[in-house]
């Protein structure tokens, strides 16, 4: 089983600023097959990029993600009041399961 | 516009049963792979499991933590995604979530959500 590692456990930033989180793999994953998701509270996961960097359908260009092998990076450019939210990758290659890192929560400073 | 739409959440006793139900429309649902997620009170995701489309297969993986208690099954004739889950924990108390998961143009439905809570 692949387990994802993702760090901070907390980003305590303001609007405007970049946000960067990691994820690392215990082995590697194919690049085409890592993403990130958004949730909010009360809400479903959101997709914001799959196959490690390509963002999904209306997911804003200030959300972008890059890595491969075992070390990931979504990266925010200039958080937006909307975007602060926890984040999520998953690997989800054709061999299960298909994990989920712990987790990034993003709040507001 | 794709719409997923849990039920069958509620109260179970640790021990029992309970089916969840998964209505899909908006998408040829027969040929989705679906998978089922769950999230535990202030938790992260946990992957379920998923079921190929029939013409993948047809066949399911498990999660280690619910292997041999959880069965996914499809029924394409109505669109609807099961989640049979038996021999319940308190463990399992969570959020259940369909999904599509991720097609490979990017695409990734889920559902709301339903909760199921096993408590004595």
């Amino acid at each position: 089983e692949i387990v994802l590692t993702q760090s901070p456990g907390t980003l305590s930033l303001s609007p405007g600023e970049r946000a960067t989180l990691s994820c690392r793999a215990s082995q590697s994953v194919s690049s085409s097959s890592l993403a990130w998701y958004q949730q909010k509270p009360g809400q479903a996961p959101r997709l914001l990029i799959y196959s490690a960097s390509s963002r999904a359908t209306g997911i804003p260009d200030r959300f972008s993600g890059s890595g491969s092998g075992t070390d990931f990076t979504l990266t925010i450019s200039r958080l937006e009041p909307e975007d602060f939210a926890v984040y999520y990758c998953q690997q989800y290659g054709s061999s299960p399961p298909l994990t989920f890192g712990g987790g990034t929560k993003v709040e507001i400073k | 516009e794709v719409q997923l739409v849990e039920s069958g959440g509620g109260l179970v006793k640790p021990g029992g049963s309970l089916r969840l139900s998964c209505a899909v429309s908006g998408l040829t649902f027969s040929n989705a792979w679906m998978s089922w997620v769950r999230q535990a009170p202030g938790k992260g995701l946990e992957w379920v499991g998923r079921i190929r489309s029939k013409t993948g297969g047809g066949t399911t993986d498990s999660a280690a933590p619910v292997k041999g208690r959880f069965t996914i099954s499809r029924d394409d004739s109505k669109n609807t995604l099961y989640l049979q889950m038996n021999s319940l924990k308190t463990e399992d108390t969570a959020v259940y979530y369909c999904t599509t998961g991720i097609a490979a143009d990017g695409t990734s439905y889920w559902g709301q959500g339903t909760l199921v809570t096993v408590s004595a």
